[in-house]
């Protein structure tokens, strides 16, 4: 692994299920952020996490959980998806929460 | 609100120059990000700038105007491998990233 991996790259969902999107990060950087990016907006902060074992809400919490167990990982959780969730969800990662962000290369959702 | 405004799209010719703009309105200012993004993949980190000013990177620059709530992005010589979106961030008092909606460049031949 090299840099911040997302997993699965694309994914066709029924409305109602749970899914989970993965992050890896394998650059040791303390912050990490899930964003979502729709046509004709800003990326929009989902959640957000300062260093492992903490968590924090964004622009746009509303129907996502995270986690962050341990440095490396920051999953994103959908308890019960919609369609007005369908979206590129990217993860990125920095150094701290001041620095560059880091992003992986991004996971297509589709709710139907 | 916060807000962050940038064109939408903008065209400009192979070898020329393109200066794209960005004007923000927001709670506090802890630096102005430029990144690049070409369609289908992620955004990549291009410039950052604290103070006012011109910061020079190769082809590239951007210039910071505090007073003002400015900034732009200049590419010179432009390639055909510069089309893409530009997206400008700025990060509030809050340290969070106030995103705009990004600046689609088109080069032609």
């Amino acid at each position: 692994i090299a840099g911040i991996t997302q997993a699965p790259t694309s994914q066709i969902l029924a409305a109602g299920r749970r899914m989970t999107l993965r992050c890896t990060q394998d650059m040791r950087h303390n912050a990490m952020y899930w964003y979502r990016q729709d046509l004709g907006l800003g990326l929009r902060l989902i959640h957000y996490s300062n260093t492992a074992g903490t968590t924090g809400k964004g622009e746009v919490p509303d129907g996502y959980s995270v986690s962050r167990a341990n440095t490396d990982d920051f999953p994103l959780t959908l308890a019960s998806a919609v369609p007005s969730q369908t979206s590129v969800y990217f993860c990125a990662s920095s150094t701290t929460s001041t620095g560059e962000l880091f992003f992986g290369e991004g996971s297509r959702l589709t709710v139907l | 609100g916060q807000n962050i405004d940038q064109p939408t799209e903008m065209t400009a010719t192979e070898g020329a120059i393109v200066q794209i703009n960005c004007t923000y309105q927001t709670s506090g200012f802890n630096g102005l990000f430029w990144y690049q993004q070409h369609a289908g993949e992620a955004p990549t980190f291009l410039s950052y700038n604290v103070l006012d000013g011109l910061e020079e990177k190769g082809r590239f620059s951007s210039f910071l105007s505090r007073s003002k709530g400015y900034s732009y992005l200049l590419l010179k010589e432009l390639q055909m491998k510069d089309s893409a979106s530009y997206l400008c961030a700025v990060r509030d008092s809050n340290y969070q990233l106030i995103w705009g909606a990004g600046t689609k460049l088109i080069i032609k031949p």
